[in-house]
């Protein structure tokens, strides 16, 4: 499975946006790119995923970049709520296993 | 609530004793995994099942270790013989097979385990 490297932690204001950036430098070209978050005491939740296209639903909007190497989770006006570990997940569609990484450990502060 | 269940939420045992989780997932979902998560690491991949078939076993699931899943429906982990390092929460998720594409996983909310 292709690795990803997150920052350890980031901080953003209460209704700003937060930019989470993930390096996939080893990603293939039938990978996806998908991002999970876990808040304090929970499950893992499915946010996003995208291929090479920019991609946006009601949670986030996921910018890939051209060569495919990096791509930034963004949560366009934080909130409190969105306090949580962020997973950056590269694999093959339909793929069976999650491999998670330490993920970015973001903290939005009043 | 729809969402996937996991019991007990949390179990204290000592070394050398058995335990066993269960996991309900959403009811139509096929595919179940578990998944274990140590303090301050991401969760780790255990094993996955597509109805009642365990299809992958993880080299971290060691012969202590057994995972089923009778009916197809609900699933249980089993640690025999629980050791210190067995300390962990440990994480169910379901997914339907027919969303190939989105590969969402729904999670539980985990049973922590404590070996003392």
């Amino acid at each position: 499975d292709a690795k990803t490297t997150q920052p350890t932690s980031m901080d953003c204001a209460e209704g700003r946006a937060a930019n989470l950036p993930c390096n996939h430098s080893t990603i293939s070209g039938n990978e996806y790119v998908y991002w999970y978050r876990q808040i304090h005491s929970q499950g893992p939740q499915y946010i996003i995923h995208g291929l090479k296209n920019n991609e946006t639903n009601e949670m986030a909007s996921l910018i890939i970049t051209e060569d495919r190497k990096s791509s930034t989770l963004i949560l366009p006006h934080a909130t409190l709520r969105d306090t949580a570990v962020y997973y950056c997940i590269v694999g093959n569609t339909g793929f069976q296993k999650l491999v998670f990484g330490t993920g970015t450990r973001l903290l939005v502060s009043p | 609530d729809t969402g996937v269940s996991q019991d007990p939420r949390h179990k204290i045992t000592k070394r050398g004793q058995n335990v066993t989780f269960r996991c309900d997932p959403i009811s139509e979902h096929n595919r179940l995994y578990w998944y274990r998560q140590t303090l301050g690491q991401g969760p780790e991949f255990l094993t996955y099942f597509q109805n009642e078939a365990q299809l992958e076993k993880s080299r971290l699931l060691s012969d202590r270790f057994s995972a089923e899943r009778p009916k197809g429906s609900f699933s249980t982990l089993e640690i025999q013989r629980t050791e210190q390092g067995d300390s962990a929460m440990y994480l169910c998720a379901s997914s339907l097979d027919r969303d190939w594409m989105n590969n969402e996983q729904f999670f539980g909310p985990g049973t922590r385990l404590t070996v003392l």
